[in-house]
């Protein structure tokens, strides 16, 4: 149980192209999700909170216009990746939360997105 | 906020023998660590987690243990086999996941 489905797994893109990222809950309905950032050999940055039916939290540094992020479902959170630049090349991993948020539940992640901006 | 210290950042061992990793946490009000597995390409595995009334938690040939008043927290992997390579990451969380801090990450590398 608890499968976070993330896709796609790779994109390339041209800069100034938009790049949108899935991540579904597919046995468990997510009210919370988070999008995370992780450059090489280095640890998970939390990027934003994603809450179903309401505007995203962001992270202090990360710009809103820029991650687009949309939890229109229970079980699907997108993110956006706005007029991409090579400097957003990165591998973006999603997370969802199997239980209350103010509880410390267990946390599950995609299998990550890499994305290449040429 | 939380500071999350993870060591050592590189580990080879020998196929069969047991691996260490351990973190520090700076805020006593932490009460949530998980351990995630991340494989190469992969997203972060949850493997175990150990909340704060508890001082050690086993599951098969994984353990951690956690020492509230020297704020650390270990992840013991016994009888390694070469699928055990990967990087491990520990957190450390005060109440909800969004508060969820992780460490720097440690290379585990099984050799056969």
């Amino acid at each position: 149980g608890a499968v976070v489905s993330q896709h796609p797994s790779w994109v390339i893109c041209k800069s100034g192209t938009s790049v949108k990222i899935e991540c579904r809950s597919l046995d468990f309905q997510a009210t919370t999700m988070f999008w995370y950032r992780q450059f090489p050999k280095q640890s998970l940055m939390l990027m934003a909170t994603s809450n179903e039916g309401s505007k995203a939290t962001y992270e202090q540094g990360v710009e809103k216009d820029k991650f687009l992020i949309n939890h229109a479902s229970l079980t699907l959170s997108t993110l956006t990746v706005t007029s991409a630049h090579p400097e957003d090349s990165s591998f973006y991993i999603c997370s969802a939360l199997t239980g209350p948020s103010s509880y410390n539940s267990p946390l599950h992640f995609g299998n990550g997105t890499r994305l290449t901006v040429t | 906020g939380e500071n999350v210290e993870q060591h050592p950042s590189t580990l080879s061992v020998q196929e069969g023998d047991s691996a260490v990793i351990k973190c520090t946490y700076s805020d006593s009000a932490s009460n949530y660590f998980p351990w995630y597995k991340q494989e190469l390409g992969k997203g972060p595995q949850l493997i175990i987690d150990i909340r704060s009334n508890v001082g050690e938690k086993k599951d098969q040939r994984i353990a951690v243990t956690l020492n509230k008043t020297a704020k650390h927290f270990s992840l013991h992997i016994t009888e390694t086999q070469p699928e055990d390579s990967a990087v491990y990451f520990c957190a450390a969380s005060m109440g909800s996941a969004r508060q969820l801090t992780f460490g720097s990450g440690t290379q585990l590398t099984v050799l056969p």
